[in-house]
């Protein structure tokens, strides 16, 4: 079965510092792979969608970026954090095709501080 | 663009209560429906789906039916617990191609609160 890691769980950063959220996909090949962000245990805002290696979407202008260095791994990161960057990161996969849903990890809590 | 419009809430039950939670949408052609669901400080899980309209989606006694004619998903439980106390997320995902292809639009998501 597939399964899905994200790490860390919390993080607490100073501002200006940079940023690495890992995850990784267990179990199936060539995924989409889906990072958000939840502000105030809410609504979903994506902020990338990657279809490939290589190949990243950005859904919103903004100080974070994404990569996907191989297949099954998708990595949110930031060279110097904003006090807007804190939220609750979610990533996600799916396999191809629309019907398809998406399964979510387990999220980041990351305060800027 | 496609859009999802769910109740605001948040929704107090007691237990063993009816549960409703609305949702409808825009979009063109077919989308795909789903209802996820959050527990406090966790990510989100698939509750159920339902790919085309007059398809049922149920799963751990909530049910949700794909209305085409109303364009709208709501979901229902019978017999609420206390367990069933988190945020309720309904979402599309367009299922033919073009930019949106493969991304979920979610509602604001409405937080359900069950009491003993």
């Amino acid at each position: 079965s597939q399964t899905i890691h994200q790490w860390p769980a919390t993080l607490v950063q100073p501002v200006g510092s940079p940023l690495s959220l890992e995850c990784t996909v267990e179990g199936t090949s060539n995924p989409n792979l889906y990072w958000y962000r939840q502000a105030a245990g809410r609504g979903l805002q994506l902020l990338f969608y990657s279809v490939g290696i290589g190949q990243i979407s950005s859904e919103v202008p903004q100080n974070l970026s994404a990569s996907r260095p191989q297949d099954r791994q998708f990595i949110l990161s930031s060279k110097k954090l904003l006090l807007s960057d804190s939220g609750f990161y979610l990533c996600a996969w799916s396999e191809l095709g629309g019907w398809q849903p998406q399964h979510f990890g387990d999220g980041t809590r990351l305060s800027i501080l | 663009g496609n859009s999802v419009t769910q109740m605001e809430g948040p929704v107090t039950l007691s237990e063993e209560a009816f549960l409703t939670i609305n949702c409808t949408y825009t979009a063109t052609g077919y989308p795909s429906l789903f209802w996820y669901v959050q527990y406090p400080g966790e990510g989100l899980q698939l509750l159920l789906k339902a790919t085309k309209a007059d398809d049922k989606g149920s799963n751990k006694g909530f049910e949700a039916t794909y209305r085409k004619e109303t364009t709208s998903f709501h979901l229902e439980k019978g017999s609420v617990q206390v367990s069933d106390s988190a945020v309720y997320f309904c979402a599309l995902s367009p299922n033919a191609g073009g930019t949106s292809y493969g991304k979920l639009t979610f509602g604001q998501g409405t937080i359900l609160t069950v009491h003993p």
